[in-house]
C-alpha cells in the first residue's frame, strides 16, 4: 500500500508570500495531522483534520491554516511568510484515533523562506 | 498539559554496549506513550507503544507511572540503531491524534 505522500518536496519562497503544501494520506485513512520541524523548536503540532473537520490545533498564529477534502487529502497554507517559517513540514495519517492506531509520516516538505 | 523531556540530546555508545534512552513525561489522565524513530534519510516511524510490552528490533520500554518515565532500552546496541529517537505522548483523549514531541535523542552507535 502506498505511503503518505507530500508535495512539493522542496520549496523556496520570499518573505511576505504565501504557500500551500499538500498531503495525500494512505488510502482509507481519515485523520491527517501536520507538524513543523525546526532545529530550534523541534517537532511541533500544527493541526489535525478528521473527516474534513479540524479536530485540534497547536499554538501557531492564524497565518497557518489548513483544510481537508472529501478524499482525505489535506492542504496547509501559510500566508505572509516570515523567515522563521523556514522548516520541514511533516504530515501524518492514521486510520483511527488512540494508542492502537499508528500514525504514518510522510517525507516532508522543506520550505525555505528568503 | 502533556510534556515530555528527553534529557540527552546525544547518546554515543559502542556496538554491543547496552543503551538506555531516557524519557520523562508529565501527563494528565492515563498516559499513552510511544517511541518513534527516524533513521537517516528515512521517515519518522513508530518503534513501539507503551501498551505493547513487546520487543521491537531488540528494544523494550517500560512505563513507570511512579517515576513518570518511559525509558527505551536495548541490551546490545547495533550500528543500524543509529538514529533520532522521540517519545511523544498522545492526547489528552479529546485531542485526537496530537503527539507532543520533546527534543529527541540522537543515538550514535560506534563500531
Amino acid at each position: 500500500k502506498a505511503g503518505v505522500t507530500q508535495t512539493p518536496r522542496y520549496l523556496i519562497k520570499t518573505r511576505g508570500q504565501q504557500v500551500t503544501l499538500s498531503c495525500s494520506p494512505i488510502s482509507g485513512h481519515r485523520s491527517v495531522s501536520w507538524y513543523q520541524q525546526t532545529p530550534g523548536q523541534g517537532l511541533q503540532f500544527l493541526f489535525e483534520y478528521f473527516s474534513e473537520t479540524q479536530r485540534n490545533k497547536g499554538n501557531f498564529p492564524g497565518r497557518f491554516s489548513g483544510r481537508q477534502f472529501s478524499n482525505s487529502r489535506s492542504e496547509m497554507n501559510v500566508s505572509t511568510l516570515e523567515l522563521g517559517d523556514s522548516a520541514l513540514y511533516l504530515c501524518a495519517s492514521s486510520s483511527g484515533t488512540g494508542v492502537f492506531y499508528e500514525q504514518y509520516f510522510g517525507p516532508g516538505t522543506r520550505l525555505t523562506v528568503t | 498539559a502533556q510534556r515530555v523531556t528527553q534529557p540527552e540530546k546525544l547518546l554515543s555508545v559502542f556496538k554491543g554496549a547496552p543503551v538506555e534512552l531516557k524519557c520523562n513525561y508529565s501527563y494528565s489522565g492515563s498516559p499513552e506513550l510511544f517511541w518513534y524513530v527516524q533513521y537517516s534519510r528515512q521517515r519518522l516511524q513508530l518503534l513501539l507503544r507503551h501498551i505493547s510490552r513487546e520487543s521491537i528490533k531488540g528494544f523494550t520500554a517500560d512505563l513507570n507511572k511512579g517515576e513518570t518515565s518511559f525509558h527505551l532500552k536495548k541490551p546490545f546496541a547495533q550500528e543500524e540503531d543509529s538514529a533520532m529517537y522521540y517519545c511523544p505522548p498522545r492526547g489528552p483523549n479529546n485531542a485526537g491524534n496530537m503527539l507532543t514531541f520533546g527534543g529527541g535523542t540522537r543515538l550514535m552507535v560506534k563500531p
